[in-house]
């Protein structure tokens, strides 16, 4: 099992509508969950980080985290063409005994005009 | 304020060949990285440091090798290029109070695009 699993996509969504991109990651004792943006070509950026159970709403961007069904998503609300990229979520876990960022595989989005 | 300064952006190397990227941060931060990700994929951690004069390896070191001699540089070294060395490469540094994972903000460079034929 991947440490964090996300889908690849494509995901498309019409402009305006809402835009959920979801998460699984398999280690209980992470405690920190990210969400990043790429957009083709070039690096990623941190848009939204959570901690808690429950819901983090930042603008049109709302994070949701539920640590008993190890699952962390992202909403986009009133989608726009300019949210078209792929989001990598990410979460903090253990390599090499060390606690280091772990990204799943990332989703691309495509909102339609 | 340059950030996190990679390069070369793009290279393309002949199986066997060496080189080194480059990755400069100007925000005095303690904390470096490189990632590479590979078309489609997200990003794995290859090396990453903690100051100068320490490095430690992440889930993907082999073929690879790193060095932190300043605060500000920290190159990767590819040894003996292989095809699936073909990949873009980030470099990212994150806070000087070295809190990557409370905050998970990591800034990175623009990428170094780097294909061995």
């Amino acid at each position: 099992q991947k440490e964090v699993e996300q889908n690849s996509g494509p995901l498309s969504v019409p402009e305006g509508a809402i835009a959920s991109l979801n998460c699984t990651y398999s280690d209980r004792g992470s405690q920190s969950f990210f969400w990043y943006r790429q957009y083709s070509g070039k690096s990623p950026e941190l848009i939204m980080f959570i901690y808690s159970n429950g819901d983090k709403e930042d603008g049109r961007f709302t994070a949701q985290l539920n640590k008993a069904s190890q699952y962390v998503s992202l909403l986009i609300r009133d989608s726009q063409p300019s949210d078209s990229a792929t989001y990598l979520c990410a979460v903090n876990g253990f390599i090499q005994g060390a606690q280091k960022l772990v990204f799943g595989q990332g989703t691309r989005l495509t909102i339609n005009p | 304020n340059a950030g996190v300064t990679q390069t070369p952006k793009f290279r393309i190397l002949k199986i066997g060949q060496s080189m080194t990227l480059q990755c400069a941060q100007d925000m005095n931060h303690n904390y470096m990285y490189w990632y590479r990700q590979d078309p489609g994929m997200g990003l794995k951690l290859i090396y990453y440091s903690v100051g100068a004069g320490i490095t430690d390896k992440g889930e993907v070191p082999n073929g690879y090798n790193v060095s932190r001699s300043t605060t500000e540089d920290f190159p990767l070294r590819l040894e003996l290029a292989a095809p699936s060395q073909t990949s873009v490469y980030f470099c990212a540094s994150s806070y000087p109070d070295g809190r990557p994972m409370n905050t998970g903000e990591l800034f990175f460079g623009e990428g170094s695009r780097l294909t061995v034929l």
